[in-house]
Formats: structure tokens, C-alpha cells, sequence
């Protein structure tokens, strides 16, 4: 079964910093999808960044970008120019490319943003 | 341009009380899940449906049931809430296949139980 770690409970990072939130997972498929998605204290789960397992080239939005690296199962996402609407609830996903298959979450990352 | 409906945003219910979580999406995405979020616990998959007609347990069901009413509709039922089901719950939708849909959450449902 496919499973999404994410190591780090909590960060803080001051405002204009960069900082990098970790996620690694395992499966045993070649072709997948992850994700981030920020949960900020609203509540509503936004879409960040996704990334197919086949494109080597990371993905980037705007001020967000992340370390895809496929050998080591890992895909960290990395905030430049953090600024205060960043604070939030970071959550990594992955899913297979199957129709029939589910979303997987990691247990998150609460993201401070210290002024 | 709704996006996912879910209703009620809050929620009180007493120890064996039933009630059921409407959720309904205007984009005709064949897949729907229900996730609970508890703290520390990230999201956890309750059912989902990956086409209209079909339901499958996800990594938690028990306690809860679900109905696939439709494409656009998708209803998670508590036939007898306990305080563990305490939680704040997420309808969400995708097309799995076309170009790694993401998920589209609902706002979610803050359901406490007591």
C-alpha cells in the first residue's frame, strides 16, 4: 500500500525567508501524481503545486516550487518570499493514475510565519 | 461556479443520534470521497466512490455509511454518532486519469458529538 510521510509537525520561518517542507512516500508504481495542499485556518483546502511522476522537471507556481526526487521517493516543497497569508496546514498527497484509485495523505505541517 | 456543496458547515449531536452529510458537485467528476481530519491524524479516507453505482471502504469506515445517489451526489451517514466521530469532515471530488485531477474539497463539516 502506498503511504505519504511527513516528518515535520510543525515549522516556523521568518517573513521574507525561504523555507522547505519535507514529504516522502512509497509506492511501487512508476506513474503517479503528488500534490500540496495549504489548509489555511479557514479551513478550505487549496490546491499548491501538483507533479507527474514522468516529468522530470520540478513543478513551480509562482513563489512555490518543490524537490521532486524519484529514486528517493521524496517531494519537498519549497516557499520563497514567505509571507504571513502562507501560515497554514501544509498537506503532500499522491495518487496513482488509475481511475479507480485514491488520494493519499500525509499527516501535515503547520507552517508559522514569524514577522 | 459552486464547485463542491457540502452541508451542514457545523454540526451538534448527542451520543447515538443519526444525522447524514450531504455533498454535491457541479462538475461532473466521476470520483467523490469523504475524509475525516482529526488533529495530527492529516486526512484519513472514510468511503469513496470512484463512479456513480460504486462505493468502496476507505482506511476508516466503520460507523459510517455512505450513498452514491447519483454522479453529483454523494451523502455520508452516521447511524450512531459516538464522541470518536467527533472530527471536521471533507467531501471532495476528482476525474482520476485526466491530467492528475486534484482533488476539489468542499468547506467541510465541523461535527461534534457529545
Amino acid at each position: 500500500a502506498q503511504t505519504v510521510t511527513q516528518s515535520q509537525p510543525e515549522m516556523s520561518v521568518q517573513e521574507a525567508e525561504t523555507v522547505t517542507l519535507s514529504c516522502t512516500y512509497d509506492t511501487s508504481e512508476s506513474d503517479y501524481y503528488l500534490f500540496w495542499y495549504k489548509q489555511p485556518p479557514s479551513r478550505q483546502m487549496i490546491l499548491v503545486i501538483r507533479q507527474e511522476a514522468y516529468k522530470q522537471q520540478n513543478a513551480t507556481e509562482n513563489r512555490f516550487s518543490v524537490n521532486f526526487q524519484k529514486a528517493a521517493k521524496s517531494f519537498s516543497l519549497k516557499i520563497s518570499d514567505s509571507q504571513l497569508g502562507d501560515a497554514a496546514m501544509y498537506f503532500c498527497a499522491y495518487s496513482n493514475m488509475n481511475r479507480d484509485d485514491k488520494i493519499i495523505f500525509g499527516k501535515g505541517t503547520r507552517l508559522h510565519i514569524l514577522p | 461556479n459552486a464547485g463542491v456543496t457540502q452541508t451542514p458547515k457545523f454540526q451538534v449531536l448527542k451520543t447515538g443520534q443519526s444525522m447524514t452529510l450531504q455533498c454535491a458537485q457541479d462538475m461532473n467528476h466521476n470520483s467523490m470521497y469523504w475524509y475525516r481530519q482529526d488533529p495530527g491524524m492529516g486526512l484519513r479516507l472514510i468511503y469513496y466512490s470512484a463512479s456513480e453505482g460504486t462505493t468502496d471502504k476507505g482506511e476508516v469506515p466503520n460507523g459510517y455509511n455512505v450513498s452514491r445517489l447519483n454522479k453529483r451526489e454523494f451523502s455520508l451517514r452516521l447511524e450512531s454518532a459516538a464522541p470518536s466521530q467527533t472530527s471536521v469532515y471533507f467531501c471532495a471530488s476528482s476525474e482520476p486519469g485526466v491530467s492528475g485531477s486534484p482533488l476539489h474539497f468542499g468547506n467541510g463539516t465541523r461535527l461534534t458529538v457529545t
